[in-house]
């Protein structure tokens, strides 16, 4: 499968606690993108990669979140200090380039107890 | 907040019917893209729109770009089981996507 991968598929922790998820982009796609998605919202930008290089950020993206991609290829996505309001579906995207299309993952799951 | 508003939120209609969802916003676009997502996944592309007024159809579904570049709707024309998802606009800025509200659309055989 060539497609954009997304690990683990569900998450289960509580309060306080640490999570971090992995993104596998499709291999030549230099742009990677991190989103957040409620039930019953649209995915709302956290944050997007082109290569290893973090060029934007949201607000979304409180000092709890940080996100890397060292080599250009995968990424991750941690969360500290995990809160209730963090529940929600994480979802990774990539493209070719800007503009290009964005081809997104299956998501992560998180559920903050 | 986003960007982008959707309406209607939830639809249900029969098999057969048609519908329109649509996409607004007081921003102005470069491009809009329509997505479908299904329960567990990641959404899908559907289309990208990018001159103003611009007309676009797959299939059963027409797309259409306002002349503004600020709007957009989605037609689907004798609606079929098949075609029950969420579905999200997203318009493009600089290189950022700012995702609609989705439509949950369900179609009943």
């Amino acid at each position: 499968d060539t497609g954009v991968s997304q690990d683990p598929r569900h998450k289960i922790t509580k309060r306080g606690q640490n999570v971090t998820f992995r993104c596998d982009p499709i291999s030549e796609h230099n742009r990677l993108y991190w989103y957040r998605q409620t039930l019953g919202q649209g995915p709302e930008f956290l944050t997007y990669f082109q290569n290893e290089a973090q060029l934007e950020k949201s607000r979304l993206l409180s000092d709890r979140f940080s996100a890397e991609r060292p080599k250009g290829s995968f990424s991750t996505l941690e969360i500290q200090r995990t809160e209730q309001g963090d529940s929600a579906m994480y979802l990774c995207a990539s493209s070719l380039g800007s503009g290009d299309e964005q081809y997104f993952g299956p998501g992560t799951r998180l559920t903050v107890t | 907040t986003q960007l982008l508003e959707q309406s209607p939120q939830f639809l249900s209609i029969q098999e057969g019917e048609n519908l329109t969802v649509y996409c607004n916003s007081s921003s102005v676009f470069s491009s809009l893209q329509w997505y479908r997502q299904e329960p567990g996944e990641g959404p899908v592309l559907l289309v990208t729109v990018v001159t103003g007024g611009e007309v676009k159809k797959l299939k059963r579904l027409t797309f259409q770009f306002g002349d503004a570049r600020k709007d957009s709707s989605l037609h689907i024309t004798a609606a079929q089981p098949g075609d029950t998802g969420l579905y999200l606009c997203a318009g493009v800025r600089g290189n950022q996507f700012y995702f609609g509200t989705g439509t949950s659309l369900t179609v009943i055989p």
